[in-house]
């Protein structure tokens, strides 16, 4: 079946750091993917996406590129900001059962100190 | 719009007891989704529903039961609550079929506690 792995958190950074979140996953065909971002107290937001292999999804200046030959799908920034303080879920959509679903990682959650 | 609108945002219940929780979308999405999220697993799915009057089962539909009665209305109930569904309940929705083109839009969770 479909599964995503994720970086295990909790994450610690200093404002301006660089930051990776590795994620990969296993699927079968061709799934597309996704970056998913939950703020305190908020539901999630999709934060970016990449639809097949090479693509790179960007946003908010956070960047992943869909590595099909290393099944993974790493969110990074350059720059992290007090304010990127929330949870991240990696997650996939593929077909399950004749309908198309979305499997969630479970979940890193990054703090970022001034 | 208001998007994905849940209510309530908190509820403690006792063991046994029933209650529902309403989700309201105001994007004319036809997909409609609920999801408990727990600590160290991740989002995990319920039920959907792909259409009005239309329900299906997801990871961990036991315990659950749903109703789309109205395209923008989604109801999960809890006929029997038990401590084990003490989670927080994101509902969600999405234009059409296939989520690889169009983004599921979340609700801002429900936090139930079952005592």
């Amino acid at each position: 079946g479909n599964s995503v792995t994720q970086m295990e958190g909790p994450v610690t950074l200093s404002e301006e750091a660089f930051l990776t979140i590795n994620c990969t996953y296993t699927a079968t065909g061709y799934p597309s993917l996704f970056w998913y971002v939950q703020y305190p107290g908020e539901g999630l937001q999709l934060l970016l996406k990449a639809t097949k292999a090479d693509d790179k999804g960007s946003n908010k200046g956070f960047e992943a590129t869909y590595r099909k030959e290393t099944t993974s799908f790493h969110l990074e920034k350059g720059s992290v900001q007090v304010s990127d303080s929330a949870v991240y879920f990696c997650a996939l959509s593929g077909i399950v059962s004749g309908n198309e679903k979305l499997t969630f990682g479970t979940g890193t959650r990054l703090t970022i100190i001034p | 719009n208001a998007g994905v609108t849940q209510t309530p945002k908190f509820r403690v219940l006792k063991t046994g007891q029933s209650m529902t929780l309403l989700c309201a979308q105001d994007m004319n999405h036809e997909y409609m989704y609920w999801y408990r999220q727990d600590p160290g697993m991740g989002l995990r799915l319920i039920h959907y529903s792909v259409g009005e009057g239309t329900t299906a089962k997801g990871e961990v539909p036991d315990g659950y039961n749903v109703s789309r009665l109205k395209k923008q209305n989604f109801l999960l109930g809890l006929e029997s609550a038990a401590p084990s569904q003490t989670s927080v309940y994101f509902c969600a929705s999405s234009p059409a079929k296939y989520s690889s083109y169009n983004e599921q839009f979340f609700g801002p969770g429900t936090r139930l506690t079952v005592l």
